[in-house]
């Protein structure tokens, strides 16, 4: 099956930094990603969706300017946290799409990010 | 109220127990219906798509009912593996490369 990889797995990281955390489809063209978060025992909430070559699409509540998302490549994304808060301390999850992988949503295993 | 919702949790049941799921959704445009499984710390994984006839995988059957907007899980004979979170998952495509929403989870302790 298709597989997404996300790196770092985990970070801590100081209020005020920036972190970026990379999700990459390996063996598909992923013309779609989708950028989640989950904060502990709720549900996974859709943050973004982005399209290789386009802007970012945001969900209503989520700070454009301060969850930066690129999609470069068919291959890569990358989400930075700036200015990190602790508040922003949470479990945040890629998926990946493509034609290739016919359509299906394919997670990442998730990048843990602790703000002190 | 929240887009899907699910039955409060945790459930707790002995090995070989049967147990059920429900979840609701309150978009009527929803076009596909999912149950995923996620453990402790981990990404959530497709346990199953779910259709309008019913359809089984093994010990998990899947049912929905769009008149109601109702979607359930029914495990049987449940393992210790079994022990997850349960999360119900609408779409509102027909395939998964739209908008997944997830509700909250219903988590599963199966015991000895």
């Amino acid at each position: 099956g298709a597989v997404v990889s996300q790196h770092p797995s985990w970070v801590i990281c100081k209020s005020g930094t920036s972190v970026k955390i990379e999700c990459r489809s390996l063996d598909f063209q992923a013309t779609t990603m989708f950028w989640y978060r989950q904060f502990p025992k709720q549900s996974l909430m859709l943050m973004a969706t982005s399209n290789e070559g386009s802007k970012a699409t945001y969900e209503q509540g989520v700070e454009k300017d301060k969850f930066l998302i690129n999609h470069a490549s068919l291959t890569l994304s990358t989400l930075t946290v700036t200015s990190a808060h602790p508040e922003d301390s949470s479990f945040y999850i890629c998926s990946a799409s493509g034609r290739e992988a016919s359509y299906e949503q394919y997670f990442g295993p998730g990048t843990r990010l602790t703000v002190t | 109220r929240k887009e899907v919702e699910q039955d409060p949790g945790p459930f707790n049941v002995p090995e070989g127990a049967t147990v059920a799921f429900n979840c609701t959704y309150s978009n009527s445009a929803s076009q596909s219906f999912f149950w995923y499984r996620q453990d402790c710390r981990k990404e959530p994984k497709l346990l199953m798509s779910v259709y309008s006839s019913g359809n089984e995988d093994g010990r998990f059957t899947a049912q929905l009912n769009r008149a109601s907007q109702y979607i359930s899980l029914l495990i049987r004979d449940s393992k210790l593996s079994d022990s997850a979170t349960y999360l119900c998952v609408v779409n509102s495509f027909y395939n998964q490369g739209g908008k997944l929403i997830f509700g909250q989870g219903t988590e599963l302790s199966v015991k000895p």
